[in-house]
């Protein structure tokens, strides 16, 4: 069983278009993440966000970039204007102080 | 720009022989050590952690640490097909529980 859901699987947009990425944590854990892996290449950090606010940011992650948890449960990534080099697979995450990160089954991104 | 290290591969080992992967990092004050494996087009799901120095066992997995040199790997005994896959290492940054490096990953390649 996942404990971490992210929605869609597969989302295509046009290049400068917004996308809201979903992801639901089952149970309530403390910190969440967001990460990016663009085909081939690692694994990279986004954001992290602890009690309803980011907790630390990689260079990454831009003004185009922000994260909400609108409802207590939903925790999205928003891209305002996407780009052709924002296309990869973006995962959610979550773990406790230290302990190892548990993934959603990621989105892929496709921006044309 | 902390940095984990690893040989891309591709690694191929008959069926039943012992598969030995492996990661340096560059972060001395790092602290915990983990090993995710990723199918193609799937997201990141943790096979191993490991905090202290020497081997750790999982069932045909084994990890091992060494900090003094700044090494971790993972041997996979009695080598399946199924454990074809790409293998990353994962740091979490000194001092900072919650920010984790990742390699770029070895592909692994089990022979029937």
């Amino acid at each position: 069983e996942p404990e971490v859901t992210q929605t869609p699987s597969h989302q295509v947009t046009q290049m400068g278009q917004e996308v809201i990425l979903r992801c639901v944590p089952i149970s309530n854990h403390l910190y969440f993440y967001w990460y990016r892996q663009i085909l081939g290449q690692k694994v990279e950090f986004l954001v992290s966000f602890y009690n309803n606010e980011i907790s630390e940011k990689s260079e990454i992650f831009d003004d185009q970039f922000s994260v909400e948890r609108p409802d207590g449960s939903n925790f999205t990534l928003k891209i305002r204007s996407t780009k052709l080099e924002d296309s990869a697979m973006y995962f959610c995450a979550r773990n406790r102080e230290g302990s190892p990160l548990h993934f959603g089954n990621g989105t892929r991104l496709t921006v044309t | 720009q902390k940095e984990v290290e690893q040989n891309s591969g591709p690694l191929s080992v008959p069926e039943g022989a012992i598969a030995s992967l492996n990661c340096t990092y560059s972060d001395r004050g790092s602290q915990s050590f983990f090993w995710y494996r990723q199918y193609s087009g799937k997201s990141p799901e943790l096979i191993m952690f490991i905090y202290s120095n020497g081997d750790k066992e999982d069932g045909r997995f084994t990890a091992q640490l060494n900090k003094a040199s700044q090494y971790v790997s993972l041997l996979i005994r009695d080598s399946q097909p199924s454990d074809s896959a790409t293998y990353l290492c994962a740091v979490i940054e000194g001092g900072n529980f919650n920010k984790f490096y990742f390699g770029s990953g070895t592909k692994l390649n089990v022979k029937p």
